[in-house]
């Protein structure tokens, strides 16, 4: 199994600023992802976060707007840049072995933006 | 492109009665299919996949091909069954999974 550990947990932005989400998984995992959960709607992927290379993004993501670090096998980084209100989400990281079939997630960074 | 649905947003049943949660799913390819719940104030976590056949705290899911489902099945609802409970899909290229839009189960005392 896997513990991920995102930070912040939450936080309340101003329209037009960037944050960026940190996760760090406990042990050493071959895929993470990056989710958004919008209020009363599913999970989203937003793009795979390659290491070492760049991520692959979902249709309806772009880098401009989220960009995506993943210097090693425990750590990625997730910024929401430009923000509008409509970016105001739950964030989730989260990583498998490959092929083990079981997703870990982490508990989530919950975004206002006024 | 793939696609999981979860026709019950809401889904309320009295304890001791069976329960069913709907999913089905599009995908080109073999893909896996696996169930996440979500308690209250938890994060999200496995609850079973169809390639392991097995049981899981009295839930079981039967993979349908030729009906694209993979319905959610427990004989008799406990209270602490209540939950958010997705249905995903993972892709045989790429490994990314998938997420239902989620049904709420509420299991009434």
């Amino acid at each position: 199994s896997a513990v991920i550990s995102q930070k912040p947990s939450r936080d309340i932005c101003q329209r037009g600023t960037s944050l960026t989400i940190q996760c760090q998984v406990d042990s050493q995992v071959t895929m993470m992802f990056w989710y958004r959960q919008q209020p009363g709607q599913s999970l989203t992927l937003i793009a795979t976060a390659n290491q070492g290379s760049e991520a692959t993004y979902e249709s309806g993501f772009v880098i401009d707007k989220f960009p995506i670090s993943r210097p090693n096998l425990t750590f990625s980084t997730l910024t929401v840049s430009n923000m509008s209100p409509e970016d105001s989400s739950i964030y989730l990281c989260s990583a498998s072995g490959w092929n083990t079939g079981e997703l870990f997630f982490g508990e989530g960074s919950r975004l206002t933006v006024l | 492109a793939q696609r999981v649905t979860q026709p019950e947003k809401l889904l309320s049943v009295f304890k001791g009665a069976p329960v069913e949660l709907k999913c089905n799913y599009s995908y080109s390819g073999s893909p896996e299919l696996f169930w996440y719940v979500q308690y209250s104030r938890q994060r999200l976590q496995l609850l079973l996949r169809h390639i392991s056949r097995e049981s899981i705290k009295g839930f079981t899911a039967d993979l349908n091909k030729g009906e694209t489902s993979f319905h959610l099945k427990k004989p008799f609802a406990q209270e602490e069954d209540s939950a958010m409970y997705y249905c995903a899909l993972q892709a045989n290229t790429g490994n990314q999974f998938y997420f239902g839009t989620g049904t709420s189960l509420t299991v009434i005392p």
